[in-house]
């Protein structure tokens, strides 16, 4: 099966400029999860979608970072304006099911750099 | 508040001896949890899951173990090779709203020298 999409694979921007994220899942794959991962830490979840609903944004900034899951498939993330903390690699990943026993599969991200 | 623990000192082992990673945790009742491997401009790849009630679990090579009392969990390679140099992420299954979130550790990177 082909993995999960992403693009672009590198961006850097200036601060305060605006920047989106492309993500296309594994076909049929239920769940999808932004994550942002800065270097030397592990992954931290953003936003987590079940079909095109939002079960989780707890941890999304969301005065400045937008997401949204068209037709249940493809997401976009979207922030705006960009600060420097926000640099990182931004990971996509898909689920079957979203159920706890159901691992996740990764694209290979986007790292982002804010100058 | 909640914590999941790994090494942040990496892990230097010689080829063919095993390898063995720790995962602790506070303040969680996981009913799962998942080791990934993550290699240098990747995303983290999947590995194993084992169930809070599962003491072991074995895919080839790999090991894991879960002691829920002890709140930790044991990530073993046996004859390591220098092609199982990464970093090895833990996460923990915790259930919000009927959904699953999976809540991932730093990690800890392992070096395996021939």
């Amino acid at each position: 099966e082909a993995g999960v999409a992403q693009s672009p694979r590198y961006k850097i921007i200036e601060k305060r400029q605006s920047v989106a994220f492309w993500c296309n899942p594994i076909s049929g794959h239920a769940t999808l999860y932004w994550y942002q991962q800065i270097l030397g830490q592990g992954p931290k979840l953003l936003i987590q979608f079940q079909n095109n609903g939002v079960v989780d944004d707890s941890q999304l900034p969301k005065d400045r970072f937008s997401a949204e899951r068209l037709k249940g498939v493809d997401s976009t993330l979207k922030i705006q304006p960009a600060k420097l903390e926000d640099s990182a690699v931004y990971l996509c990943a898909s689920s079957s099911t979203g159920t706890a026993n159901s691992p996740l599969h990764f694209g290979n991200g986007t790292r982002l750099t804010v100058t | 508040s909640q914590k999941i623990e790994q090494n942040s000192e990496a892990l230097n082992i010689q080829e063919g001896k095993t390898a063995t990673l720790t995962c602790n945790y506070t303040n969680y009742s996981p009913a799962y949890l998942q080791w990934y491997r993550q290699d240098p401009g990747r995303g983290p790849v999947f590995l194993l899951l084992i169930r809070e009630n599962e003491k072991e679990k074995r895919k080839e090579r790999l090991k894991v173990t879960f002691d829920t009392t002890l709140k930790q969990s044991l990530f073993h390679i046996t004859a390591s090779q220098p092609a199982d140099s990464a970093t090895y992420l833990c996460a923990l299954s915790a259930l919000r709203g009927g959904y699953n979130k999976l809540i991932f550790g730093a990690g800890t990177r392992l070096a395996v020298h021939p």
